[in-house]
């Protein structure tokens, strides 16, 4: 069975850090680009940033560019998002997804965690 | 990279098919064949049902199917029904090694 847990979600001050990590089994998780997916409050989703299955190669919107960064460690199949500088706009449900390693990204999400929620507040 | 535009809300009767639309630009959905489609209950995570303009995952009803004119992906529910009441999001690659969302449509069944 395939699994995504997720973890490090909480409340945080605005220009504040906080790491989000999302363990995986019952897929190879080298495999599969991972990325990063938020989705503010009512609203829709988001696209937040995207790592190869090497983890050599990753992208990111230009909403969180230069303040979030993402990794892997295959070895522990678990994706993490490092999270800095954050803003009241950043909070959100962040979720990890994972689509099937290919030369281009894709937005083919197969595999999705159960989302960790995020308040940037004051 | 704006959000792909979606209709916001989308409904029909039981047995009746609906279409929605997700419009982008010639960078993102209409230069690339991997444009997605997810299906989103209140308070459950995405789960996908088009890839790739047309193709459905394993297990995903054939009620839906994709398409894709210029810049306008499309996808279609046949056959409607009360569970398939939902968000639904399209999702696109882009020119600039991206990803894009469209702006989420709710469907609703009458």
């Amino acid at each position: 069975e395939v699994q995504l847990l997720q973890s490090g979600g909480g409340l945080v001050q605005p220009g504040g850090s906080l790491r989000l990590s999302c363990a995986t089994s019952g897929f190879t998780f080298s495999n599969y680009a991972m990325s990063w997916v938020r989705q503010a409050p009512g609203k829709g989703l988001e696209w937040v940033s995207a790592i190869s299955g090497s983890g050599d190669t990753t992208f990111y919107a230009d909403s969180v560019k230069g303040r979030f960064t993402i990794s892997r460690d295959n070895s522990k199949n678990t994706l993490y998002l490092q999270m800095n500088s954050l803003r009241a706009e950043d909070t959100a449900l962040y979720y990890c997804a994972g689509a099937p390693q290919r030369p281009n990204l894709r937005p083919n999400f197969d595999y999705w965690g159960q989302g960790s929620l995020v308040i940037v507040s004051s | 990279q704006s959000a792909l535009t979606q209709p916001a809300s989308v409904s029909g009767s039981p047995g009746q098919s609906i279409t929605i639309s997700c419009t982008g630009t010639s960078s993102d959905v209409g230069g690339y064949s991997h444009v997605s489609w997810y299906q989103q209950h209140p308070g459950k995570a995405p789960k996908l049902i088009i890839y790739d303009v047309t193709d459905r995952p394993s297990g995903v009803s054939d009620r839906f199917s994709g398409s894709k004119s210029g810049n306008t992906a499309s996808l279609t529910i046949s056959g409607l029904q009360a569970e398939d009441e939902a968000d639904y999001h399209c999702a696109s690659c882009t020119s600039r090694s991206t990803l894009v969302f469209g702006t989420g449509t709710k469907v609703t069944v009458l």
